[in-house]
């Protein structure tokens, strides 16, 4: 089992519709938790942090936490395409050290 | 304020060759922490610098080694380079490094022919 897991995709989603990505991990001591969005040919973006269960939100992103279930989920309101990227999920383990997933490639559609 | 800075941004380099790059952090941030990333195996973790010593390591051979200076700044250092060594390299800068949000610079792009 990978330590952080994440549907390759392509997740392809129309203009304005719900984008929904999700992310499974292994180690239960991860207290934090990060989604990063990678346009090709550049580097990580980091666009939300997460650290109760719950939802938090920020603007058009909803990241959703459940640590019993080790999940993590990162929802984009009212896509858009310049959304269109690699997003990656990315707990932090007790040694500090973020374990990257092998990101999601989410296209949106005009 | 600043953001992360590396460089160089392009480097080629021959197989058995060593190299250098550089990592200068947002200010007031002391951690650095390394990654690797390559099409087939995504973004892994080199190791990670705090105030000087490596707190942690990834599961790389001993010729990727690095080293944190006292104003924060980070270099790694690869030696005797191999083809599969050609990726991204990327360093994320944050406060303590200790479940604190991390930002990337823009990375040095290694080519080894």
């Amino acid at each position: 089992q990978k330590e952080v897991e994440q549907n390759s995709g392509p997740l392809s989603v129309p203009e304005g519709a719900i984008a929904s990505l999700n992310c499974t991990y292994s180690d239960r001591g991860s207290q934090s938790f990060f989604w990063y969005r990678q346009y090709s040919g550049k580097s990580p973006e980091l666009i939300m942090s997460i650290y109760s269960n719950g939802d938090k939100e920020d603007g058009r992103f909803t990241a959703q936490l459940n640590k019993a279930s080790q999940y993590v989920s990162l929802l984009i309101r009212d896509s858009q395409p310049s959304d269109s990227a690699t997003y990656l999920c990315a707990p932090m383990g007790n040694n500090n050290d973020m374990r990257f997933g092998a990101g999601t490639r989410l296209t949106v559609k005009p | 304020k600043a953001g992360v800075t590396q460089t160089p941004r392009y480097l080629i380099k021959t197989r058995g060759q060593q190299v250098t790059l550089s990592c200068s952090p947002i200010s007031g941030h002391r951690s650095v922490s390394w990654y690797q990333q390559t099409p087939g195996q995504g973004l892994q973790f080199l190791f990670e610098y705090f105030s000087e010593t490596q707190r942690n390591k990834g599961n790389f051979p001993g010729r990727f080694s690095g080293r944190q200076f006292s104003n924060s700044r980070s270099e790694m250092n690869v030696s005797t380079l191999e083809l599969g060594d050609s990726a991204l390299y990327l360093c994320a800068s944050s406060f303590d490094g200790s479940n604190t949000e991390a930002f990337f610079g823009q990375g040095t792009r290694l080519t080894v022919v």
